[in-house]
């Protein structure tokens, strides 16, 4: 069964100071590993999609990678916006995304 | 271009009742899924179609059933509503089954 497990549950940040969110997972056969941030009641918004081990993507302070086991998503001189819920999911051999519970990260002025 | 859309809002319904949630995914877009999030929870897959036919089911009960019509819109029904049905119901679109999916703002579902 597909498993997504994110830490820390909770990151308070000071503006300008750079982090990491952790994603681990286990998965039969990945097909792609997500990033979508969430708003209080909103819905996800698509970030990023790695498909394969040693890939990375960036969109402006964010940063994803991809190992076989983990993702991290680097955030680099977060601003109180960046603030939000960060989801990590994967996607096997089935079609549903299996998410994980998420990182609540609050980015104080 | 719009994005997904979900109808309604906000919905407030009583036990033992029933309800249907509207979606019209972007345009262009052959894949709908549905997904159940509850407070502090990631969201959990319910349904997943793709051109009119069931690509997959969640671990929900028969009291949730779902369908795509020929426009690739696509509702879903939940019967006799339980206290623990409340939740934002989010539905989301992709080119195909396998693309990546892009959420709407979701339905706020209240059961009293």
């Amino acid at each position: 069964e597909d498993q997504v497990t994110q830490s820390p549950e909770a990151l308070r940040l000071q503006e300008g100071e750079s982090s990491s969110l952790n994603c681990s997972y286990t998965v039969s056969g990945l097909r792609g590993l997500f990033w979508y941030r969430q708003d209080p009641g909103k819905g996800p918004e698509f970030l990023f999609t790695l498909y394969s081990a040693g890939e990375e993507k960036e969109k402006e302070r964010l940063k994803a990678t991809l190992t076989k086991k983990e993702s991290f998503l680097h955030i680099t001189a977060p601003k109180p916006e960046d603030s939000a819920t960060y989801l990590c999911a994967v996607q096997g051999t089935g079609y549903a995304l299996n998410f994980g519970k998420g990182t609540s990260l609050l980015v104080t002025p | 271009d719009a994005g997904v859309t979900q109808s309604p809002t906000h919905l407030i319904k009583t036990r033992g009742q029933q309800v249907t949630l509207r979606c019209s995914p972007i345009s262009g877009h052959k894949s709908v899924s549905w997904y159940q999030q509850v407070l502090g929870q990631g969201p959990q897959f319910i349904f997943q179609y793709y051109e009119k036919e069931e690509r997959g089911r969640g671990n929900f009960p028969d009291r949730f059933s779902a369908r795509q019509f020929p426009n690739y819109s696509s509702e879903l029904n939940v019967n006799a509503l339980l206290l623990g049905d409340s939740a934002l119901y989010l539905c989301a679109s992709s080119l195909a089954d396998t693309d990546t999916q892009y959420f709407g703002p979701g339905t706020r579902l209240t059961v009293l």
